[in-house]
């Protein structure tokens, strides 16, 4: 987890609700991604960016939102909360030759 | 498209055993595999990748794993196992053309027990 911050580390919202997961990173690496993990998913990716502004869709993307201002952060957000949403979210992030990626802790999203 | 299948949901060894996790994976072009473990409410950590080279790839804490690309397989093992790797296990591959997407499989855990 060193070099990879996620907040919060637990959120509990309500249905139709937008909520924002940060992950900031200290490793000034070009590549970041957003995944979530389901029991029987593994994990999938929801979004990734390639450098700030420049970003992505990935296989499960419908109903987030991603923007990356800065190299550091990379924001995601549920733009109207569903229960389907209820999921753990992993950040992690690759250097330039994006050989090996590298989790951050995890964000545990409930939406009632 | 790429896929990887890790088909065992558990695997059951005791500790002192020899342990194999199993991988299979479908990638269009030659593969970059990851081993990745997830302690408990934890993010994933790194453990080994095969790139290129031997097929043999030695990791962290003990663990290796094996390319076999005419079985398109990539397991996991240990040696002797320790109650302290009971974790949840990933595989992942990346094909090496295009974007470097990681797909990962639905993971298996490892139970050691004493």
């Amino acid at each position: 987890d060193a070099g990879i911050t996620q907040s919060p580390r637990h959120k509990v919202t309500e249905t139709g609700t937008p909520v924002t997961l940060r992950c900031h990173q200290t490793e000034n690496h070009r590549y970041m991604y957003w995944y979530r993990q389901d029991p029987g998913h593994g994990l999938r990716l929801i979004h990734y960016s390639y450098g700030v502004k420049d970003t992505d869709k990935g296989e499960v993307s419908d109903g987030y939102s991603v923007s990356r201002s800065k190299t550091e952060d990379f924001l995601l957000t549920l733009e109207s909360a569903t229960s389907s949403q209820t999921s753990v979210y992993f950040c992690a992030i690759s250097d330039r030759n994006q050989e090996t990626q590298y989790f951050g802790p995890g964000t545990r999203l409930l939406v009632l | 498209a790429q896929s990887v299948a890790q088909p065992e949901d558990q695997v059951n060894v005791a500790e002192g055993n020899p342990l194999t996790v199993k991988c299979t994976y479908s990638v269009s072009g030659n593969p970059y595999l990851f081993w990745y473990v997830q302690y408990p409410n934890r993010g994933l950590q790194f453990l080994l990748k095969y790139i290129t080279g031997d097929n043999l790839v030695k990791g962290s804490y003990g663990f290796e794993a094996e390319f076999n690309k005419s079985q398109t397989s990539f397991h996991l093992k240990k040696p002797s196992a320790l109650v302290s790797d009971s974790a949840l296990y990933f595989c992942a591959v990346r094909d090496v053309t295009g974007f470097q997407k990681l797909v990962f499989g639905t993971g298996t855990r490892l139970l050691v027990s004493p």
